[in-house]
């Protein structure tokens, strides 16, 4: 089991590019969630799907974010036009339907300057 | 969910048992109680969990007074690899997974 997978680890973008991430959860996972992790504000939520159904994106913080989740072995975080203030760690999670802890993955590194 | 206070930092000698306590008074009977930790640049790792009983795993024990309004996170054995945020979470079975400050663990040689 290869875990949660995340690409890229890391990522410098400019001011007003469009940036996207990408998770690939474990298989057999019915959850997966995004979230964002900064000094000031640490882990929080942005949104989360059920069987590639968005449920709850009520931590998505504007309409820069939009998330999707095609299907059940893959998913995207992207922000456009991203802003420096976008820069954090944005971790991926899944779980499955009936164990309720959380396996993230390694997280990627945003740097908008 | 309910709310979680926990200490925002401890220190633990190499070798001797870290003890990580969390208050939750505000604990209704179909909220569990996790734990997790994060340790320097990496995703947070699930530990354990419990309801009412107290649980143990290959990790850690997790010790939940009888009235559910605190527990404690027990560290048998400290090693210096187990410095790390450690993050108590109160949560109904199907919600989603909110983190608070945690408790910074250092521990010591």
């Amino acid at each position: 089991d290869a875990g949660v997978i995340q690409s890229p680890r890391h990522e410098v973008t400019e001011m007003g590019q469009e940036v996207t991430l990408r998770c690939k959860p474990i298989s057999g996972h019915d959850y997966l969630f995004w979230y964002r992790q900064t000094m000031m504000r640490g882990l929080e939520l942005l949104i989360y799907f059920n069987n590639n159904v968005p449920i709850d994106d009520s931590g998505m913080p504007e309409d820069r974010f939009s998330a999707k989740m095609p299907n059940a072995s893959f998913s995207t975080l992207k922000i456009q036009p991203s802003e420096p203030r976008d820069s954090a760690v944005y971790f991926c999670a899944s779980r499955t339907d009936t164990f309720y802890g959380y396996t993230f993955g390694s997280g990627t590194r945003l740097t908008v300057v | 969910d309910a709310k979680t206070t926990q200490p925002p930092s401890m220190d633990c000698a190499e070798g001797r048992a870290a003890n990580l306590p969390c208050n939750h008074s505000t604990i209704s009977g179909n909220e569990y109680v996790y734990w997790y930790r994060q340790i320097h640049s990496q995703g947070p790792q699930y530990i354990i969990h419990g309801l009412k009983n107290n649980e143990t795993n290959e990790m850690a024990s997790l010790i939940i007074t009888e009235d559910r309004k605190s527990s404690t996170l027990i560290l048998p054995h400290a090693t210096l690899r187990d410095t790390a945020v450690y993050y108590c979470i109160v949560r109904r079975s199907n919600n989603d997974m909110r983190f608070g400050a945690g408790t910074r663990l250092t521990v010591k040689p």
